[in-house]
């Protein structure tokens, strides 16, 4: 069955506190593995999407990478504005998205 | 970057009622577009996928009677909930898929901004 697990669930930095978020995945015919950002009351943000191992993306304060099992959203940096829920997905083989339960990031000033 | 818009951003209807939401992609055209409903604090659970011009298909669970999805062109789908009750209320969330590749290659999906639907 098709998985994808994020830890963890919550996670409080101080600015300047860098820091990772991790999301473990299991999706047959992966497609891309496909990071947002919401905030709340919000519909989710693209950032990256992901498609073979040792692929890597930055945005700003933000880089992603991927292996075969895992990817990780690494966090340089932080400031407040960067609190927010991070989302992880799979995108199957029909483009369906698996999502991980999100890390809520708070960064306080 | 591309642009999902969704309407209405809220509504509030009596139970018994339906309602229907837009999703629309403003700048690029959506072959594929999914409807996911997302309850507090919870991640997205996709309902249904819509593909223009064909049938959606529902995930296990989600009754299409009572969630009517139509794909009516390349930048336009709606989601109409039916004969709502309290508990059809959530945070529903459209997204579009955009080929930035050839088919089968790299892609893109952009959320819309969600709706929230209250049934009184």
């Amino acid at each position: 069955e098709d998985q994808v697990t994020q830890s963890p669930e919550a996670l409080r930095l101080q600015e300047g506190e860098s820091s990772s978020l991790n999301c473990s995945y299991t999706v047959s015919g992966l497609r891309g593995l496909f990071w947002y950002r919401q905030d709340p009351g919000k519909g989710p943000e693209f950032l990256f999407t992901l498609y073979s191992a040792g692929e890597e993306k930055e945005k700003e304060r933000l880089k992603a990478t991927l292996t075969k099992k895992e990817s990780f959203l690494h966090i340089t940096a932080p400031k407040p504005e960067d609190s927010a829920t991070y989302l992880c997905a799979g995108g199957d083989s029909s483009y369906k998205l698996i999502f991980g339960s999100g890390t809520r990031l708070l960064v306080r000033p | 970057g591309a642009v999902v818009s969704q309407h209405p951003s809220r509504v509030i209807c009596k139970s018994g009622t339906s309602v229907k939401i837009e999703c629309r992609s403003l700048d690029f055209q959506a072959t594929t577009m999914f409807w996911y409903r997302q309850f507090p604090k919870k991640s997205l659970m996709l309902m249904a996928t819509s593909n223009e011009g064909s049938k959606a298909t529902y995930e296990q669970g989600v009754e299409k009677d009572k969630f009517l999805i139509n794909h009516a062109s390349l930048t336009l789908s709606t989601l109409t909930v039916t004969s709502a009750h309290p508990e059809d209320s959530s945070f529903y969330i459209c997204s579009a898929r955009a080929l930035t590749g050839t088919s089968g290659g790299p892609d893109e999906q952009y959320f819309g901004p969600g709706t929230r639907l209250t049934v009184t």
